[in-house]
């Protein structure tokens, strides 16, 4: 089945500093990712749309300054975190769509940011 | 009111037993209807994905969709423990399910 990476997994940064976590569509090809952020025991909340060769569309809210998103590829998009502080700390997660087969979304396995 | 409501539980049940999870929403527009599991500290595994009203069976799966009452379920037989997670349902209005509006997402344990 599809497989959508991310790396890394977990991360410690400190504050002020920033951090790169990258979502990569592994057996297929993805024009559209998605970054969503998900704190403790609540829901996804999309950060933003990632759209290959052009710039993100970012939610209301979203400082896009400080969580730029670059998608370089079909098959990789980056979030960076810049100045990070505890209060960015939360889990991270990417999505991609696979077009092919019915347009359906599959999930990375997110990356837990935590900045002291 | 949220777009998309879902109760947060907890639920438990024992092994064996139909489990039923439930969204409810408000945008009638929604036309593309997704279940997730998500284990403690992982990412969302589609389950179910379901385009407007119906149903869909998957195995021990059943997700339904009712767009006159706004409501979609997932059923879930012969409960076991490593089903035991997070269930997302998740719902989008735009062609090619972009853009996806989750509920709060039900922690479910089955018993052994």
């Amino acid at each position: 089945g599809a497989v959508v990476s991310q790396h890394p997994s977990r991360v410690i940064c400190k504050s002020g500093t920033s951090v790169k976590i990258e979502c990569r569509s592994l057996d297929f090809q993805a024009t559209t990712m998605f970054w969503y952020r998900q704190f403790p025991k609540q829901s996804l909340m999309l950060m933003a749309t990632s759209n290959e060769g052009s710039k993100a569309t970012y939610e209301q809210g979203v400082e896009k300054d400080k969580f730029l998103i670059n998608h370089a590829s079909l098959t990789l998009s980056t979030l960076t975190v810049t100045s990070a502080h505890p209060e960015d700390s939360s889990f991270y997660i990417c999505s991609a769509r696979r077009t092919v087969s019915g347009n359906t979304i599959y999930f990375g396995e997110g990356s837990w940011l935590t900045v002291v | 009111q949220k777009e998309v409501e879902q109760d947060p539980g907890p639920l438990s049940v024992p092994e064996g037993a139909i489990v039923s999870l439930n969204c409810t929403y408000s945008n009638s527009a929604f036309q593309y209807f997704m279940w997730y599991r998500q284990y403690s500290r992982k990412g969302p595994e589609l389950l179910m994905y379901t385009y407007s009203s119906g149903n869909k069976e998957d195995g021990r799966f059943t997700a339904q969709v009712d767009k006159s009452s706004k409501y979609i379920s997932l059923f879930i037989r012969d409960s076991q423990p490593s089903d035991s997670a997070t269930y997302l349902c998740a719902m989008s209005a735009l062609q090619g399910a972009q853009k996806l509006v989750f509920g709060q997402g039900t922690r479910l344990t089955i018993n052994p």
